[in-house]
């Protein structure tokens, strides 16, 4: 099994940019997440997915935030405009059923100078 | 809301020591606890997790977790330390409707040569 792929790993971007986040989850998998880490606020929770359909995105921090999943092998976090204070580290998650263990991509390292 | 609360930063203990790295909940309901733990630059792993049953979890790389309902807590433990279980750890719970985690704040664990 491949994990939880998400691209890029690293990105460094200028404020004002358009940054686009990729994840794939694990085949089977029909619950997808998208966590945000920080220092200052730790794990986070933005959004989630089950079959494709958004759940719950009461954690997107604002509008310049949204996210997709088109099919169930897709999703993508996008920030538009991006600010400083966006950069941190955003995970994406899945996992296989209602009680199962949820499984963690390597996370996309995002800073914004 | 489900939440849990991980009273220590850090935790310093040399190594062939044994381990406790403490957490504590808070719910409405039965806890479905889970600890995961994170390597530099790395996304999160699964380590153990309770559901009900037995109130001793036994997970991966050795650890364990006991399950007190009535201190309710979800402690971390090794009999034995590794230099090489220094990582950061994290507490989770079940959210309200069962579909994501709550995380707290990390503990970073070090053990000594």
């Amino acid at each position: 099994d491949a994990g939880v792929i998400q691209s890029p790993r690293h990105e460094v971007t200028e404020m004002g940019q358009e940054v686009t986040l990729r994840c794939k989850p694990i085949s089977g998998h029909d619950y997808l997440f998208w966590y945000r880490q920080t220092m200052m606020r730790g794990l986070e929770l933005l959004i989630y997915f089950n079959n494709n359909v958004p759940i719950d995105d009461s954690g997107m921090p604002e509008d310049r935030f949204s996210a997709k999943m088109p099919n169930a092998s897709f999703s993508t976090l996008k920030i538009q405009p991006s600010e400083p204070r966006d950069s941190a580290v955003y995970f994406c998650a899945s996992k296989s059923r209602t009680y199962g263990s949820i499984y963690f991509g390597e996370g996309s390292w995002l800073t914004v100078v | 809301a489900q939440s849990v609360a991980q009273p220590e930063d850090q935790v310093n203990v040399a190594e062939g020591n044994p381990l406790t790295v403490k957490c504590t909940y808070s719910v409405s309901g039965n806890p479905y606890l889970f600890w995961y733990v994170q390597y530099p630059n790395r996304g999160l792993q699964f380590l153990l997790k309770y559901i009900t049953g037995d109130n001793l979890v036994k997970g991966s790389y050795g650890f364990e977790a006991e399950f007190n309902k009535s201190q309710t807590s979800f402690h971390l433990k090794k009999p034995s330390a590794l230099v090489s279980d220094s990582a950061l750890y994290f507490c989770a719970v079940r959210d309200w409707a069962g579909y994501a985690l709550n995380f707290g704040k990390g503990t970073s664990l070090l053990v000594t040569p």
